[in-house]
């Protein structure tokens, strides 16, 4: 079972569409986040929710928007799209220690 | 949250022991350093973290010095297959809900 899961792993789309990304831990962990690797591979922490609250919102756009239903799942949806939201999309999850990532959703923003 | 530094890049003999140093002067009493690993695309792969002590599991060891304000991860018999960007970071203690920082890593080169 994979323990930090997101959907879609690709996604190609058209600048000025909003878009969507799923993102589910099956670890029972309280606190989750969304971190974004841009092409020269710095990987930047943009939000964090600790049981359904944000607790950590850095200096991101307000066109994202982190939404988390329950704590199992943290979504990142982002309108508007520019060119420069071109990047590889993190989402992790945290507990005693130790952060847990997905394998990342693939944005390009044509 | 402290600041670390790292070398940009290194290379290590296959079966050779890898040293990745790590330096974070401003480590705070309370902080903890973890090594994290990305391997080509993937989501960074924890290796193991530390306080004070030196720390092994079945991936690295940690070596962290007396003064805090430096570490080496070790890998003692680098593969093909550590190839990847290590990062060192440090954070509050598991019970914080605050951040982990990423920096540049040290993209580490494992040649046969």
């Amino acid at each position: 079972d994979t323990a930090v899961s997101q959907t879609p792993k690709y996604l190609v789309t058209q600048m000025g569409n909003d878009k969507s990304i799923k993102c589910e831990q099956n670890l029972g962990h309280d606190t989750m986040y969304w971190y974004k690797q841009d092409s020269k591979k710095f990987l930047k922490i943009m939000f964090s929710y600790n049981n359904k609250e944000l607790i950590i919102n850095e200096t991101v756009p307000n066109r994202f928007s982190p939404k988390s239903p329950d704590k199992a799942h943290l979504n990142l949806h982002i309108n508007s799209l520019e060119l420069g939201d071109s990047a590889v999309y993190f989402c992790a999850s945290w507990k005693a220690g130790e952060l847990f990532f997905g394998e990342g959703s693939r944005l390009t923003v044509l | 949250d402290a600041k670390t530094t790292q070398p940009p890049s290194m290379d290590c003999a296959e079966g050779r022991a890898a040293n990745l140093p790590c330096n974070h002067s401003t480590i705070s009493g309370n902080e903890y350093v973890y090594w994290y690993r990305q391997i080509h695309s993937q989501g960074p792969q924890y290796i193991i973290h530390g306080l004070k002590n030196n720390e092994t599991n079945e991936m690295a060891s940690l070596i962290i010095t007396e003064d805090r304000k430096s570490s080496t991860l070790i890998l003692p018999h680098a593969t093909l297959r550590d190839t990847a960007v290590y990062y060192c970071n440090v954070r509050g203690p598991a019970g914080n809900t605050g951040k982990l920082i990423f920096g540049q890593g040290t993209t580490l080169q494992v040649k046969p």
